[in-house]
């Protein structure tokens, strides 16, 4: 139930192409979904959230689709660059209770992005 | 200059010793997590806290213990009865119950046991 599964487990795209990574969950009681990107030997950055009320946010050539019936939600990334080329992490978590604030992960996707 | 700062960057330990690695949190956080992280597994969280004098065990908390006797510290002593404690370790912190669930990570300790 507190799994969040992540896909694909690599990906490389063409500078200027989308990537696209998918991630689904069990527990209908998460609201909160954000999006880590990671560098080598770095902490993971936020980089885009969405909450279940509403079905897509954008952040420049960031775009977080949500279908809460599916409960599945994406990662799109417009106009890839090399410098996008990192590991990204979804995530879930929920308000409330005991586990207010506990993100639970998916496994990661580790992006290359050929110039 | 706001942020979580984590040391040792990298610690390396015998089998047998414990070792405690340290993180600090200038940003007025209540909350604070400890995460390991293995190639492939994505991040695992061992123990969080929400407030002072307060920690709750996490997914894989065997081997590990912490303590919070400061707001802005979150030390997480990995002991000799972890079985295999060679990994990233990632520290990080929210507002808790009175924010938006968002959570500042630190910049990690790479841990290997020789």
């Amino acid at each position: 139930q507190q799994q969040v599964k992540q896909s694909p487990q690599s990906l490389i795209v063409q500078k200027g192409g989308i990537s696209i990574i998918n991630c689904a969950y069990e527990n209908t009681a998460f609201d909160y979904f954000p999006w880590y990107q990671q560098f080598p030997g770095k902490g993971p950055a936020l980089l885009i959230a969405i909450r279940p009320d509403v079905s897509e946010k954008k952040e420049g050539r960031f775009t977080i689709s949500f279908n809460k019936s599916a409960k599945q939600f994406s990662l799109h990334i417009m106009d890839s660059q090399p410098g996008d080329s990192a590991t990204y992490f979804c995530a879930a978590s929920m308000r409330g209770g005991t586990s207010y604030g506990k993100l639970t992960f998916g496994q990661g996707t580790i992006l290359t992005v050929h110039p | 200059d706001g942020g979580i700062t984590q040391s040792p960057k990298y610690l390396f330990r015998k089998e047998g010793q414990n070792v405690t690695l340290s993180c600090e949190q200038n940003l007025n956080h209540d909350a604070m997590y400890w995460y390991r992280q293995d190639p492939g597994q994505g991040l695992r969280l061992i123990y969080y806290s929400q407030i002072v004098n307060d920690f709750q065990k996490g997914d894989i908390a065997e081997g590990y213990s912490v303590s919070r006797e400061k707001k802005e510290s979150f030390p997480l002593t990995v002991t000799s009865a972890q079985k295999n404690p060679t990994a990233f370790y990632l520290c990080a912190s929210s507002f808790g119950t009175s924010g938006n669930n968002e959570q500042f990570f630190g910049p990690g300790t790479r841990l290997t046991v020789l």
